[in-house]
């Protein structure tokens, strides 16, 4: 089955240093998702991408899609502690059904 | 955005027990989908419901170990069966819905600890 690679698996920061975390897949993708879960919730969505070089930004957060639509990264800059939580990149595959299969995550500390 | 709320949100439960977890959501969808996130994992989908038809069950998951059913299109339960200490994580329940209709909006989860 279709797999994705997230990395890193944890990341410590101070209060006000970037942040970015990659997903990597070995297959071409349809869309990606990304979403983030704050310790002791669920996950909630933040943004799909579905075009190859495609670049998103919300606030400090900026989503880009790679090229061959292989890969994807979430970036956010000048961190705040309400940044913590696990964020995970969601791939589906091709087909319409869109099964969504989820990156490994990356756990992240902002130290204030 | 949909809303969903599962019952219970935590249990502990014995060993060899079963534990049927309710999931409720405030409009009509076709598919609900169940996964599982073990902790400190990421989150593995363990089927999709579908109103009216048997749910759909990914690798490594079994109808007699988790049976599902799905009466209307606004309620879903999972039962995991005869539990052991591996059965030990979150179960989230997940509807699509967004503007996309690809987004996955999540319950906030049973955690269930077996003993």
């Amino acid at each position: 089955g279709q797999q994705v690679m997230q990395i890193p698996q944890y990341q410590h920061v101070q209060e006000g240093e970037d942040f970015t975390t990659y997903c990597n897949s070995s297959t071409t993708l349809s869309n990606i998702q990304w979403y983030k879960q704050r310790p002791g919730g669920h996950p909630v969505f933040l943004i799909q991408l579905v075009k190859s070089g495609e670049v998103k930004k919300q606030k400090r957060l900026t989503f880009q899609f790679g090229e061959a639509k292989k890969n994807s990264s979430l970036h956010i800059t000048a961190t705040q502690t309400t940044d913590v939580g696990t964020y995970f990149c969601a791939a589906a595959g091709g087909t319409s059904y869109g099964k969504l299969t989820f990156g490994q995550g990356t756990i992240l500390t902002v130290h204030p | 955005s949909a809303v969903i709320s599962q019952k219970p949100s935590r249990d502990i439960c014995q060993r060899g027990t079963s534990l049927t977890i309710q999931c409720q959501v405030d409009s009509q969808v076709t598919m609900m989908f169940w996964y599982r996130q073990q902790p400190g994992q990421s989150l593995t989908l363990i089927a999709t419901a579908n109103q009216g038809s048997e749910a759909t069950y990914e690798s490594g998951f079994v109808i007699d170990k988790f049976p599902i059913s799905r009466p209307n299109l606004t309620f879903s339960t999972l039962t995991v069966s005869n539990m052991s200490p591996e059965d030990s994580s979150i179960y989230l329940c997940s509807v699509r819905g967004g503007s996309s209709y690809n987004e996955q909006f999540f319950g906030p989860g049973t955690r269930l600890t077996v003993l």
